[in-house]
């Protein structure tokens, strides 16, 4: 059984252009959560649905990023524009029933 | 809001020795769980064990053990026989329930195993 899929695995762009992180969670999975990490901060949440419902994006750090789930098999994550502070590595996971199962991240450089 | 805290930043330990992770946690809820996730140097994140807050029993997964104290809100994460791909940084985690099942981490513990 596959697991939590996320694309691309890393992505080097140019301060100011537009970034789009994709997530295929585990199917039959109802809730899908967005996580970043860096050293400093540590795991972040970002925000997390329910059956493709965003149920809580207070952890979205500002309007520079939105987060879509269009269908129960597809998310994405998208900072529009990126910048260097940006860089981290984000992850993708997808629970039933509370045990969360973590894609294997997007690692993001902005430069 | 909930909060972890893992206070121990680096451990080194010897191979096959046992090593206890430790964590904290600060919530106001009565039902909640308590997971620990390690993550080797390729950067994936690996569930390793869960807690629900009215489990009587400390859970255990193989070589991995859970010392759960509800009234310390201590949820320490104890490996036994310790190996050189123990090697990795280790997160606590709580989760609430009431319909969300977020995760809050704690800053993890980077354990080196030696041989």
């Amino acid at each position: 059984d596959a697991g939590v899929i996320q694309s691309p695995r890393h992505e080097v762009t140019e301060m100011g252009q537009e970034v789009t992180l994709r997530c295929k969670p585990i199917s039959g999975h109802d809730y899908l959560f967005w996580y970043r990490q860096t050293m400093m901060r540590g795991l972040e949440l970002l925000i997390y649905f329910n059956n493709n419902v965003p149920i809580d994006d207070s952890g979205m750090p500002e309007d520079r990023f939105s987060a879509k789930m269009p269908n129960a098999s597809f998310s994405t994550l998208k900072i529009q524009p990126s910048e260097p502070r940006d860089s981290a590595v984000y992850f993708c996971a997808s629970s039933l029933l509370g045990e969360l199962f973590f894609g294997e991240g997007s690692r993001l450089t902005v430069l | 809001a909930q909060k972890i805290t893992q206070t121990q930043p680096g451990m080194f330990v010897q191979e096959k020795e046992a090593v206890t992770l430790d964590c904290t946690y600060d919530t106001s809820d009565q039902s909640y769980g308590l997971f620990w996730y390690k993550q080797p140097s390729s950067g994936e994140m690996i569930f390793l064990i869960y807690q629900g807050s009215y489990d009587e029993q400390n859970a255990t997964e193989g070589r991995y053990s859970l010392n759960f104290q509800k009234a310390r809100k201590s949820a320490n994460l104890v490996i036994s026989a310790s190996q050189l791909g123990d090697s990795a940084m280790y997160f606590c985690a709580v989760s609430i329930f009431q319909g969300a099942q977020k995760l809050v981490f704690g800053q993890g513990t980077r354990l080196t195993i030696n041989p």
